[in-house]
């Protein structure tokens, strides 16, 4: 079964400074698709970024990029420049290529220092 | 606004009550997935889903039921309410034949058992 990891329960950065939260994922499949979630106090779910894994190309989202390491299994997030607005829980998660679940990490709380 | 519509936004119950959320989905998404969000705690899969039918099933609890309409609503029913079952439930839907594309989440039904 494909599991899902981010071992920093809780990050900090200074505003307009860069922060990288880290994910490691377990898989025996070769095509899948990986994605970080944010979660504002609002609760809402909202996606970050996505990342096809047959791509060699990191993705990136304007402040939001990621560096997937294949082999490794792993997907971390960097945000630039961060803003108060960052502030909120990540999740990183996981889905096969058939589609179906997403599988989430637990979270890691971001706060933003001004 | 998402595209997902989740009612009630809150919910407040006695122990031992049986309640019911519902989710209609983004259009033109055939899935529909349900997720439990404790307190400090990471989204669990509950139940998927498809067209009408289950999909896959996760942690779901016997006392807690689903099912997906003609319309494609869907509903979750949660009975003999414990104090455990307090929990934010998210209902998401998605495109199965576009898996990069995630999910749409909904803004979730806050549950409180007292």
């Amino acid at each position: 079964a494909q599991t899902v990891t981010q071992s920093q329960p809780e990050m900090s950065v200074q505003e307009a400074e860069t922060v990288t939260l880290s994910c490691t994922y377990d898989t025996s499949e070769s095509d899948y698709y990986l994605f970080w979630y944010k979660q504002p106090p609002s609760r809402q779910m909202i996606l970050v970024i996505r990342q096809e894994a047959y791509k060699q190309q990191n993705a990136t989202e304007n402040r939001f990029s990621v560096n997937f390491q294949k082999a490794a299994k792993s997907f971390s997030l960097k945000i630039s420049d961060s803003q108060l607005g960052d502030a909120a829980m990540y999740f990183c998660a996981y889905r096969g290529n058939q589609g179906g679940k997403l599988i989430f990490g637990q979270g890691t709380e971001l706060s933003v220092k001004p | 606004d998402s595209g997902v519509t989740q009612t009630p936004k809150h919910l407040i119950t006695a122990t031992g009550q049986r309640v019911t959320l519902r989710c209609s989905p983004r259009s033109g998404d055939l899935s529909v997935y349900w997720y439990q969000q404790s307190l400090d705690q990471g989204l669990q899969f509950l139940i998927q889903y498809y067209n009408g039918e289950e999909r896959a099933k996760g942690n779901i609890l016997e006392r807690f039921s689903a099912q997906q309409f003609p319309d494609l609503h869907s509903e979750l029913n949660l009975s003999s309410l414990e104090l455990g079952d307090s929990a934010l439930y998210f209902c998401a839907s998605s495109a199965e034949n576009r898996p990069l594309y995630g999910y749409t989440f909904g803004s979730g039904t806050r549950l409180t058992v007292v």
